[in-house]
């Protein structure tokens, strides 16, 4: 079956480091990939998303691109803020955003100064 | 905009005990709404898919007689966990999508059930 694997957290980081937290997927068709990020006390947000191979998803500094050779979606940024700390989930949907989306464990991020 | 919220929060309840949760989108229209339970360390898993007007759709291994799911309004679904055991305790988190507009999913903060 479908399935997403996320590296496991939780991710101590100084204000301004670069970030990757990586996320590697099996699908049995050609899914759309997504990151979503929870804020504590807050639901999901979408973050960012990529619905096809070789396609860059960004968005608030976040980065990520759909490799279909190492089945990969890792999400970057450059410089992390305090802001930032939250949980990351990567995700895949074989159909879109609005059908059955199957989710890694999440990753704990901790930005501090 | 694109609000959902739950209520309760968390709840304590007794082994043996029912308890509902609620799912409401607050500023738009959902005519699907996702249930998503998520253990400690481990990935949201899809429970139930419901549908305004419509009986839910269930995953395989999710008991659709011990995780009732009402979508009764196309701003409103709950999920009731009857007769609830301490295995059931988790965190239950629902989305919902817009009826029309951008095709996205909208998720809400979670319930922290715990069953003594």
């Amino acid at each position: 079956g479908d399935s997403v694997t996320q590296m496991e957290g939780p991710v101590t980081l100084s204000e301004e480091a670069f970030l990757t937290i990586n996320c590697t997927y099996t699908a049995t068709g050609y899914p759309s990939l997504f990151w979503y990020v929870q804020y504590p006390g807050e639901g999901l947000q979408l973050l960012l998303k990529a619905t096809k191979a070789d396609d860059k998803g960004s968005n608030k500094g976040f980065e990520a691109t759909y490799r279909k050779e190492t089945t990969s979606f890792h999400l970057e940024k450059g410089s992390v803020q305090v802001s930032d700390s939250a949980v990351y989930f990567c995700a895949l949907s074989l159909t879109g955003t609005a059908s059955k989306l199957t989710f890694g464990t999440g990753t704990r991020l901790q930005v501090t100064l | 905009g694109a609000v959902v919220s739950q209520h309760p929060s968390w709840v304590i309840c007794k082994s043996g005990t029912s308890v509902k949760i609620e799912c409401r989108s607050l500023d738009f229209q959902a005519t699907t709404m996702f249930w998503y339970r998520q253990f400690p360390k481990q990935s949201l898993m899809l429970m139930a898919t419901s549908n305004e007007g419509s009986k839910a759709t269930y995953e395989q291994g999710v008991e659709k007689d011990k995780f009732l799911i009402n979508h009764a309004s196309l701003t409103l679904s709950t999920l009731t966990v009857t007769s609830a055991h301490p295995e059931d305790s988790s965190f239950y988190i629902c989305s919902a999508r817009r009826t029309s507009g951008y095709n996205e999913q909208f998720f809400g903060p979670g319930t922290r059930l715990t069953v003594l």
